[in-house]
């Protein structure tokens, strides 16, 4: 079974530009959670999308969007980026609702964004 | 607010001795707590967990600990081995809100 996706593996970007990041979750997953990595403040919970709808969400400013689609699929959007923003970011899919019934959650490469 | 902390950014440990990975948590509501190992380059993968209703974990070579009384979570690792050179994130979840939230992460040095 194919594990979790994420596209672009590596992406360099400027002050006040977007981006978009894609996660591809395990087939037959149905919820897609996305963290923010930075050294020093470990893996910080961006929010978790499951059937579609968003159902939690970390402490981001709203600069921070996701989205999932019908075949779970993930896309998550950073607009106005900033420097600070430079991160590693994850995604994790999870048969169920991550945590509930403690179902494990499996974690992509990562995304690593520059910004410059 | 930090409410999972790794107090120790790295640990080395010399190759066949014992490695204890530290973690502290503020939130009480906290009731399953698990460990992440994370290579370079590589997502984290899920290690081991334990329940708050327990106190031991074993899984071959990894033993988790929880003390609730003093709010602290370890993870033992016999033998070391150089494979096990990695990050190593402690999450803890409460089962209200599913949210996982993590620590900042322990660099796990094993010598050969």
């Amino acid at each position: 079974k194919a594990g979790v996706t994420q596209t672009p593996r590596y992406l360099i970007k400027t002050r006040g530009q977007q981006v978009t990041l894609s996660c591809s979750p395990i087939s037959g997953h149905r919820s897609v959670s996305w963290y923010q990595q930075t050294p020093g403040q470990g893996l910080q919970f961006l929010f978790e999308y499951f059937s579609e709808t968003q159902r939690n969400k970390g402490n981001f400013p709203g600069r921070f969007s996701g989205r999932q689609f019908s075949n779970s699929r993930s896309e998550m959007n950073v607009s106005t980026l900033e420097l600070g923003d430079s991160a590693l970011y994850l995604c994790a899919s999870s048969l169920g609702i991550a945590g509930a019934h403690y179902n494990e959650q499996f974690f992509g490469p990562g995304t690593r964004l520059t910004v410059l | 607010d930090q409410q999972v902390k790794q107090n120790s950014p790295s640990l080395s440990v010399q190759e066949g001795r014992i490695s204890i990975l530290n973690c502290d948590y503020t939130n009480s509501m906290f009731d399953y707590f698990l460990w992440y190992k994370k290579y370079p380059a590589e997502g984290p993968t899920f290690l081991i967990s334990i329940s708050s209703i327990k106190d031991k974990n074993e899984d071959g070579r990894f033993t988790v600990f929880l003390n609730k009384s003093a709010k602290h979570l370890s993870l033992h690792i016999v033998p070391s081995q150089p494979g096990d050179s990695a990050v190593y994130f402690c999450a803890a979840i409460t089962s209200g809100t599913y949210k996982y939230i993590f620590g900042t992460g322990t660099r796990l040095k094993v010598l050969a």
